[in-house]
């Protein structure tokens, strides 16, 4: 099936570090959807684009969609603990309702 | 609130033994969806359900198969265990829409351990 390539597989930082993750297609995405897991936890979405460059905000959270809509990108700005866990991009690209997930980033975030 | 619920947090098998994964939502949604998490490999589709009695292969059917005899349950079964079965499985589900705009919405996961 359609494949999202994430990057990076993960990283460590330290507490008031900026944070960010991409995810990359090689065809156009109609939309795509952010979802964060925590340690233990499961995934729980955050925030879906749709439009060609459209960039949301959630606190300290931005999220962008490319102008190609065949990329995007989440960004923490001064990583806290509470960050931690891993984020998912996804993408419907497969039809039926269905969602592709990216391999993820898993985020450490050290005091 | 959507609950998706999953029957077992974790479970011990023993190879060749077949095994039932229940899971059941409790907002009529007519999507639902079963993933197995492992490192490195993200979430990958098993298979999933649109309607009732209805099924389609994900990614990486074989060796599984699926149940969903009523709207709010979706079951996973294995018919016969294997090593590297052993993995999380999620269980998802989502209201049917167009334009697949529709979030998922996941149960807690049920580690199973083949041995």
């Amino acid at each position: 099936g359609q494949q999202v390539m994430q990057i990076p597989q993960y990283q460590h930082v330290q507490e008031g570090e900026d944070f960010t993750t991409y995810c990359n297609s090689s065809t156009t995405l109609s939309n795509i959807q952010w979802y964060k897991q925590r340690p233990g936890g499961h995934p729980v979405f955050l925030i879906q684009l749709v439009k060609s460059g459209e960039v949301k905000k959630q606190k300290r959270l931005t999220f962008q969609f490319g102008e190609a809509k065949k990329n995007s990108s989440l960004h923490i700005t001064a990583t806290q603990t509470t960050d931690v866990g891993t984020y998912f991009c996804a993408d419907p690209t497969g039809g039926g309702n269905k969602l592709t997930f990216g391999t993820g980033t898993q985020l450490k975030v050290e005091l | 609130d959507v609950k998706v619920t999953q029957s077992s947090r974790y479970l011990v098998k023993r190879t060749g033994e077949k095994v039932f994964l229940e899971c059941v939502q409790d907002m009529d949604h007519e999507n639902m969806f079963w993933y197995r998490q492992d490192p490195g490999l993200g979430l990958r589709l098993i298979y999933f359900s649109y309607d009732v009695k209805m099924k389609e292969k994900g990614d990486i059917p074989e060796g599984y198969s699926v149940s969903r005899e009523k709207k709010e349950r979706f079951s996973l079964i294995l018919e016969s265990a294997s090593t590297n079965q052993t993995s999380m499985y999620l269980c998802a589900s989502s209201k049917l829409a167009s334009g697949s705009r529709e979030t998922q919405y996941f149960g807690p996961g049920t580690r199973l351990l083949v041995l």
